[in-house]
């Protein structure tokens, strides 16, 4: 089945820099690679998803990368401000299960 | 839009008592999920619905969990008797139709096991 790393684990930052977080997955066949940002006391929340299609995806400040061959995918986030301070997740499809896997979640502090 | 709506927000409960939570998910959303997430960790499917069907339950531990869609809207998902291990936020979250849809989590049920 599908497996998802995540890093990193936690990530701080200064107000106005970027942001990266990198993920890898394991099903070569996997085609459908959403991230989610959830807040404190909240559910996930779609920000942004890549279909394996397209290689890089733009949203404001928010863009995905997907590299096939490597079977990696990142999270930029650039012109970071206090309010992006959250856990973000990636995930990636699983091919074989039918469901999407998660991957650990990075934290993300903006330091204003 | 309303979203996905999930009850109680919060619970307390000792080993091997019986817990249950509730979800209502977006109206008109066919399929529903049950995701498990331990603390640090990120959300783990439990259960899968389309419509009344269950889709996938292979990381149901079908021993102690059970969970229903009744009439393809609201579902429950219960606990019973209950383990230490089982303290974490219980996700419900709902799509349209498609299994690559986008999902949309309610705020969850926090389950600690005391």
């Amino acid at each position: 089945g599908e497996n998802v790393e995540q890093h990193p684990s936690t990530l701080s930052v200064q107000e106005g820099d970027s942001a990266v977080i990198k993920c890898t997955y394991s099903d070569s066949a996997s085609n459908y690679f959403p991230w989610y940002k959830q807040e404190l006391g909240k559910g996930p929340q779609l920000i942004i998803d890549i279909r394996s299609n397209v290689g890089e995806k733009k949203d404001q400040r928010i863009a995905v990368t997907l590299n096939k061959t490597a079977k990696h995918f990142s999270l930029h986030i650039t012109e970071t401000q206090p309010e992006d301070s959250a856990v973000y997740f990636c995930a990636a499809w699983d091919t074989g299960g039918f469901k999407t896997i998660f991957g650990a979640g990075t934290r993300l502090f903006v330091k204003a | 839009e309303a979203g996905v709506a999930q009850s109680p927000r919060y619970k307390i409960i000792e080993k091997r008592q019986s817990v249950a939570f509730w979800c209502n998910p977006i109206s008109g959303h066919a399929t529903l999920y049950w995701y498990q997430q331990i603390l640090g960790q990120g959300p783990k499917l439990l259960i899968q619905f389309q419509n009344n069907g269950v889709v996938d339950d292979s990381q149901l531990p079908k021993d102690r969990f059970s969970a229903e869609r009744l009439k393809g809207v609201d579902s429950t998902l219960k606990i019973q008797p209950a383990k230490l291990e089982d303290s974490a936020v219980y996700l419900c979250a709902s799509s349209l139709s498609g299994l690559t849809d986008t999902q949309y989590f309610g705020p969850g049920t926090r389950l600690t096991v005391l």
